[in-house]
């Protein structure tokens, strides 16, 4: 079975630039969160999309949003980028659908580079 | 509200040598706690996860933490270390209501783990 797949793997954007990077969940995973990693520190939460609807959202400006589609992939876009938006960002997926010790599978990560 | 502490950002062993790494939680009420590892360029693998079952968990690559709630701890350990052991360690909590439709984790900054031959 594929993993979490996440796209594009690098990219380099240019300060005020917008960007758009796309996950694929693993299969039967209903639920997607996207977390932010800046170098030398842990993932920062961002958001939770679960059945397509965003069930939570970390501390991030609006510049940041995310959507889910039917098939349960996911977006996250970034608006007016800044130098301080470079980092890894990284999408996880669960299967969701219960309160309990669900296991966050995560993908490779973009690495977003803003110049 | 949740938070981890990862003491020590950079921990170094010689191979064959025990492997310590310390997490220490804050939580209002029973955690989910878990230990990923990142090896370079790459994402999270999961090394195991507490839910309130054993206190002493064992993961994958000969990995164990022990659960220690008088002290609100959650330690790493293993007894031997090697040197495909090097990588990024990252604690993380996360409240009761964590799955389904809600919840996300709360990583800690983590701890780079070398490895001397």
């Amino acid at each position: 079975d594929a993993g979490v797949t996440q796209s594009p793997t690098h990219l380099i954007k240019t300060r005020g630039q917008q960007v758009t990077l796309r996950c694929s969940p693993i299969s039967g995973h209903k639920s997607v969160s996207w977390y932010q990693q800046v170098l030398g520190q842990g993932p920062q939460f961002i958001f939770q999309y679960y059945e397509k609807e965003e069930r939570g959202r970390g501390n991030f400006p609006d510049r940041f949003s995310a959507r889910q589609f039917p098939n349960y992939s996911s977006e996250l876009n970034v608006n007016a980028l800044l130098l301080g938006d470079s980092a890894l960002y990284l999408c996880a997926s669960s299967p969701g659908g219960g309160r309990g010790n669900t296991e966050a599978f995560f993908g490779q990560g973009t690495r977003l580079t803003v110049v | 509200a949740q938070s981890v502490t990862q003491l020590g950002s950079h921990v170094s062993v010689s191979e064959g040598a025990l492997v310590l790494l310390r997490c220490n939680y804050s939580s209002s009420v029973p955690p989910y706690l878990f230990w990923y590892v990142q090896y370079p360029n790459q994402g999270l693998q999961l090394l195991l996860k507490y839910t309130s079952a054993a206190t002493l968990v064992k993961g994958i690559n000969g990995f164990e933490a022990e659960f220690k709630k008088s002290e609100t701890s959650f330690h790493l350990t293993k007894p031997s270390a090697h040197m495909s052991d090097a990588a990024e360690y990252f604690c993380a909590v996360t409240g009761p209501n964590y799955g389904g439709s809600q919840g996300n984790l709360i990583f800690g900054k983590g701890t780079k783990l070398s490895v001397k031959p």
